[in-house]
């Protein structure tokens, strides 16, 4: 079974960078089948993607989010990160992590989330 | 604002059958296959239940199907249990290579 889960602080100061990592188990980030997204949830809000990652490092973003987010791969440690630079209260959110077909272009595997908070 | 449009909210009684409908634009929904609906419990992640319009993953419940026709997606859910009543998304890839999602529906089962 695939398991995806979220990591990284939960409180963030404004105009500061989020930092979130996704740590997979039960399939490997190298497999090549899957893009690696990120995707998150304002309180009562409904889903925005906000980009993927493939494991050679190649990306896309939201392009409304594009020019404050950034992401990575470790592919020894099976593991992806979301940067979001300069956030603004409006970055509150739980943030999910998925794994995501690149044939069906689906999310068939998500974490449980993470709840990030943007206060002074 | 969401880049398809879903209603807030819907509602059925056990045992009928509800439709929660999805619009976009053409390059949005339009020609492409690519869409997919998931169902979510609050404080939980999102489940797939329908993808490419109307292909169910294993083991979800054959009282949901999915149908398409223009640039309207549609989410059938039939023989309603009080089991589905959840936020339904629906979600599309795009001519531009993006993800977007609807602003979500609550379904209510009275």
């Amino acid at each position: 079974q695939v398991r995806l889960q979220e990591s990284g602080p939960g409180l963030v100061k404004p105009s500061q960078t989020l930092s979130l990592t996704c740590t997979v188990s039960g399939d490997s980030i190298s497999s090549g089948g899957y893009y690696w997204s990120w995707i998150r949830q304002r309180p009562g809000k409904g889903l925005e993607w906000i980009g993927h990652i493939y494991y050679s490092g190649s990306s896309s973003s939201y392009p409304p989010l594009k020019s404050r987010v950034s992401m990575s791969v470790d592919t020894s440690k099976n593991q992806f990160s979301l940067r979001l630079s300069s956030v603004t209260a409006a970055d509150t959110a739980v943030y999910y992590c998925a794994r995501t077909s690149r044939y069906s272009y689906i999310f068939d595997f998500w974490g449980h989330g993470t709840m990030v908070t943007v206060s002074s | 604002q969401s880049a398809l449009t879903q209603p807030a909210s819907v509602s059925g009684s056990p045992g009928q059958s509800i439709t929660i409908s999805c619009t976009g634009s053409r390059g949005e929904i339009g020609p492409y296959n690519y869409v997919s609906w998931y169902q979510q419990y609050p404080g939980k992640p999102p489940k797939l239940i329908i993808y490419e319009v109307s292909n169910r993953p294993s083991g979800v419940s054959n009282r949901f199907s999915g149908s398409k026709s223009g640039n309207t997606a549609s989410l059938t859910i039939s023989g309603l249990q009080a089991e589905d009543e959840a936020d339904y998304y629906c979600s599309s890839h795009t001519a531009s290579s993006i993800w977007v999602f609807g602003g979500g529906t609550k379904l209510t089962v009275l």
